[in-house]
């Protein structure tokens, strides 16, 4: 079963405007997520995280979003530039264990 | 360079074989994972050491693979009798100790097996 979900596998947007990858979880045990950028042939690079403590993390450019309720969260980028193209990855902490859970992947397209 | 390191970058072999991997942490991690990713999904947890000691694996980790941290530095990950399915990218990660500390990951093996 899939505890972390990302479900739009690609996502294209324009220079300039509003990037929003979302990624929603099942698992009520996850206190904590992290957001991974992941370039072909790298290893993911983190970005940004949030405990679910709090609804809201902004680091530059980069904003998380968290809705616990809903069991959703969401990273704005703005403005979207063409470097930030790579694929996006979710993660969550907190089942049990030490391992983070990820998400499938958004593969994002920022065009010039 | 302070990250963590992962060699061989890339691994061709043939079904069959056995191959090793090395990462080697942030040099004041204590904690080491190695996690799996395949085409299009996200990494898939394997196994965690806190200094020399294993103490989580993934059903994932079958019996062909075994994973090792010896002196709590850096740690290994052999594949026994390598079978296609295998082939992955072995991304490594490390943390320092704490509740929720971030993991900072290596660039990862890319293995293929033929």
């Amino acid at each position: 079963d899939q505890q972390v979900k990302q479900n739009s596998p690609s996502l294209s947007v324009q220079e300039g405007r509003i990037s929003i990858l979302n990624c929603d979880y099942t698992n009520s045990m996850f206190d904590y997520f992290l957001w991974y950028k992941k370039y072909p042939a790298e290893g993911p690079t983190f970005l940004i995280s949030i405990s679910s403590i709090k609804d809201k993390n902004e680091d530059g450019r980069f904003t998380v979003f968290l809705n616990k309720s809903a069991k959703h969260l969401s990273l704005h980028i703005v403005p979207s530039q063409p470097g930030d193209s790579a694929v996006y990855f979710c993660a969550a902490w907190g089942n049990a264990g030490n391992m983070l859970t990820f998400g499938g992947g958004t593969r994002l397209m920022v065009k010039p | 360079d302070t990250g963590v390191s992962q060699d061989p970058r890339h691994k061709i072999t043939k079904r069959g074989q056995n191959v090793t991997f090395r990462c080697d942490p942030i040099s004041e991690h204590n904690r080491l994972y190695w996690y799996r990713q395949t085409l299009g999904q996200g990494p898939e947890f394997l196994t965690y050491f806190q200094n020399e000691a294993q103490l989580e694996k993934s059903r994932l980790l079958s019996d062909r693979f075994s994973a090792e941290r010896p002196k709590g530095s850096f740690s290994t990950l052999e594949i026994q009798r390598t079978e296609q399915g295998d082939s992955a990218m072995y991304l490594c990660a490390s943390r320092s100790a704490g509740g929720r500390e971030t993991q900072y990951f290596g660039p990862g093996t890319r293995l293929l097996v033929l």
